[in-house]
């Protein structure tokens, strides 16, 4: 059972152009992470948010939460190819195992 | 940088035999997580570590074991490789706000 669902799964642009990558689920979460992760490589923290509602921004990116706080998105102004990359939603629910629950990715292709 | 290092980073095996993957870290978090990484399914746990000796199982930790006898190392052992165990293998720790920092990966090819 996927508790997360990303998408899209394959996103290839130009350039400059503008995405939203979408994490949704029917689960409540205590916060969502997002992570990118590089060939090769193991996934990397970009943001966390907490709030219901919280906007967060890291430079051309754009991280929201939402109100319910079962779903969030990832918005990229201005994509450039070293944005390429495979990006990770997480959920982290209650409890004190601190475990978290992984979408299935986005992999993201910005062409020169 | 988490500190978290894995070992080996490569390896191949045959069917049958047994695996012992290593994760080491120096930041002496309390938690420590094993995930295997697979096309189309992102991250799964296959088991977790809450302090030394402290175990419990994850979403997909049928074919695993693992043992925490000190803070810094937790080991994930194959008893008996199969095919459908071919995959690239992440160690994780958890920092105090629940986010997670990786290890740089095992990939596993069982032949």
């Amino acid at each position: 059972t996927q508790l997360l669902k990303q998408s899209p799964q394959f996103l290839s642009i130009q350039e400059g152009e503008n995405l939203t990558v979408y994490c949704n689920s029917s689960s409540v979460f205590s916060s969502l992470q997002w992570y990118r992760q590089e060939p090769g490589e193991g996934p990397v923290l970009l943001v966390t948010v907490v709030t219901g509602g919280e906007v967060k921004k890291l430079k051309r990116l754009t991280f929201q939460f939402g109100d319910a706080r079962k779903d969030s998105s990832l918005h990229i102004t201005a994509a450039q190819p070293g944005d390429t990359g495979l990006y990770l939603c997480a959920g982290l629910m209650g409890g004190s195992a601190r475990q978290l629950t992984f979408g299935s990715g986005t992999q993201l292709t910005v062409l020169p | 940088d988490a500190g978290i290092t894995q070992s080996p980073r490569h390896k191949v095996t045959e069917t049958g035999t047994p695996v012992t993957l290593r994760c080491h870290q120096t930041e002496n978090h309390r938690y420590m997580y094993w995930y295997r990484q697979d096309p189309g399914h992102g991250l799964r746990l296959i088991h977790y570590s809450y302090g030394v000796k402290d175990t419990d199982k994850g979403e997909v930790s049928d074919g695993y074991s693992v043992s925490r006898s000190k803070t810094e190392d937790f080991l994930l052992t194959l008893e008996s490789a199969t095919s459908s165990q071919t995959s690239v293998y992440f160690c994780a720790i958890s920092g105090v706000a629940g986010e997670q920092y990786f290890g740089p990966g095992t990939r596993l090819t069982v032949t």
